[in-house]
């Protein structure tokens, strides 16, 4: 079946540093998605990406998707403290079924 | 409303118990999932409904048994569950098909003992 696997698993960062997590899927994705989930929370979407070879960004997070559509990857730039949490890739081959990647965990320090 | 109201938070339920988790949107969506998620691991799906019906199941054990009264509410039946059941149930809802935002709720704590 589809897997997705992200790394780091886990990045401690000083306040102010960049941070960026690699996702690879072992299959072609349809899209796919980014979701933050904060230490005893639950996953808030971040953003969708369709298209071969697609950057978007919001404010300090940058995401891209990769030209094969088999990987994608999150930068945070000058990262804060309130980004401290899980971030997870998600995709999907087709249909209904979202496969979430193994996350990364970023701590932040001041 | 942009909720997924899930109840209850938490749950302590023993091996012999009945019990149910519920899950409410009222955003409109028509595909609604149940996923697992045990401590620092990404969520698993268990269960996709798509317009009431139940479209995916992840070979989940019967002891799980899904159900969708109607396009608002979803629910998960527990029966005889075993400890390494416990774990955070995630209920999500989107329009029919993946590819637009999905919102999950905020996830019942369950623990078998």
């Amino acid at each position: 079946g589809q897997q997705v696997m992200q790394i780091p698993q886990y990045q401690h960062v000083q306040e102010g540093e960049d941070f960026t997590t690699y996702c690879n899927s072992s299959t072609t994705l349809s899209n796919i998605q980014w979701y933050k989930q904060r230490p005893g929370g639950h996953p808030v979407f971040l953003i969708q990406l369709v298209k071969s070879g697609e950057v978007k960004k919001q404010k300090r997070l940058t995401f891209q998707f990769g030209e094969a559509k088999k990987n994608s990857s999150l930068h945070i730039t000058a990262t804060q403290t309130t980004d401290v949490g899980t971030y997870f890739c998600a995709g999907t081959g087709g249909g209904n079924k979202l496969t979430f990647g193994t996350g990364t965990q970023l701590k932040v320090e001041l | 409303d942009t909720e997924v109201t899930q109840t209850p938070k938490h749950l302590v339920m023993g091996m012999t118990n009945k019990k149910s988790l519920k899950c409410e949107q009222h955003m409109g969506h028509r595909a609604m999932y149940w996923y697992k998620q045990k401590a620092k691991k990404p969520p698993e799906l268990m269960f996709v409904y798509s317009y009431e019906k139940l479209s995916i199941n992840e070979s989940v054990p019967s002891r799980f048994s899904p159900e969708c009264p109607n396009s608002s509410l979803l629910n998960l039946h527990l029966h005889a569950l075993q400890p390494e059941d416990s774990a955070l149930y995630l209920c999500a809802s989107s329009p029919p098909h993946w590819g637009i935002e999905a919102f999950f709720g905020q996830g019942t704590r369950l623990t078998v003992v």
